[in-house]
């Protein structure tokens, strides 16, 4: 069965500091990658996506994520994180099979940035 | 509409009751998804509609689970002779076209808590 698995449940970080959010998934075949990020008292809204091409994938808020299909990987980055990128995130995945339309998600990890 | 609607947003109810969870999508979506999360976990996939008809509804946990869109727009998820596990955030999600790598919009959710 398809999986997803996000190392971190809970970052603490100060403003400026670099972030990197690991996110592994296990399927063999080809995937969409999604980050999705839900501030505090929001919905869930969507951070960026991989489907296809350059698999370093650019988002909103100045997030990026990088593909590596070698190692069943779609890491969330931010080189410096603001006070407002407190929220929870989640790296959901597509297997790319038939008409597959779930995504499957990881726990989430809880960020928070102290200014 | 703006966004994706759900309605109630809170629901209480005893166990053994049936409730009915409600979600509008966005104006025009054909695709419409019913995720469930628990707390301390990300999104669990449901049921999948294109359209009226239900084209994966493969993640409902059971025969008490029901979800209906008989006229492509609004949904409308049943649960029957509920239990204290079904008790989570009912999360609804539409997106433009059944296409795996387009975006899903999502609901605020509709917290339901079985006593």
């Amino acid at each position: 069965a398809q999986s997803v698995s996000q190392h971190n449940h809970h970052v603490i970080l100060s403003e400026a500091a670099s972030l990197e959010l690991g996110c592994n998934y296990s399927y063999g075949g080809t995937v969409n990658l999604f980050w999705y990020v839900q501030y505090p008292g929001q919905h869930l809204q969507l951070l960026l996506k991989y489907f296809s091409g350059d698999p370093l994938v650019k988002g909103i808020k100045g997030f990026e994520a990088e593909f590596i299909k070698s190692k069943f990987s779609f890491n969330l980055r931010k080189p410096s994180v603001q006070w407002s990128d407190t929220a929870e995130y989640f790296c959901a995945v597509n297997a790319r099979a038939g008409n597959n339309r779930k995504l499957i998600w990881g726990l989430g990890t809880s960020l928070a940035v102290n200014p | 509409g703006a966004g994706v609607s759900q309605t109630p947003s809170n629901k209480v109810t005893e166990k053994g009751k049936y409730v009915e969870l409600r979600c509008d999508p966005i104006s025009g979506h054909t695709a419409l998804y019913w995720y469930r999360q628990s707390l301390g976990q990300g999104p669990e996939f449901l049921i999948y509609f294109q359209g009226t008809g239900a084209a994966d509804d493969s993640g409902l946990p059971n025969d008490r689970f029901f979800a209906v869109r008989p006229e492509g727009s609004v949904s409308t998820l049943k649960i029957q002779r509920t239990e204290r596990g079904d008790s989570a955030v009912y999360l609804c999600a539409s997106s433009s076209s059944g296409a795996t790598y387009n975006e899903q919009f999502f609901g605020p959710g509709t917290r339901l808590t079985v006593l």
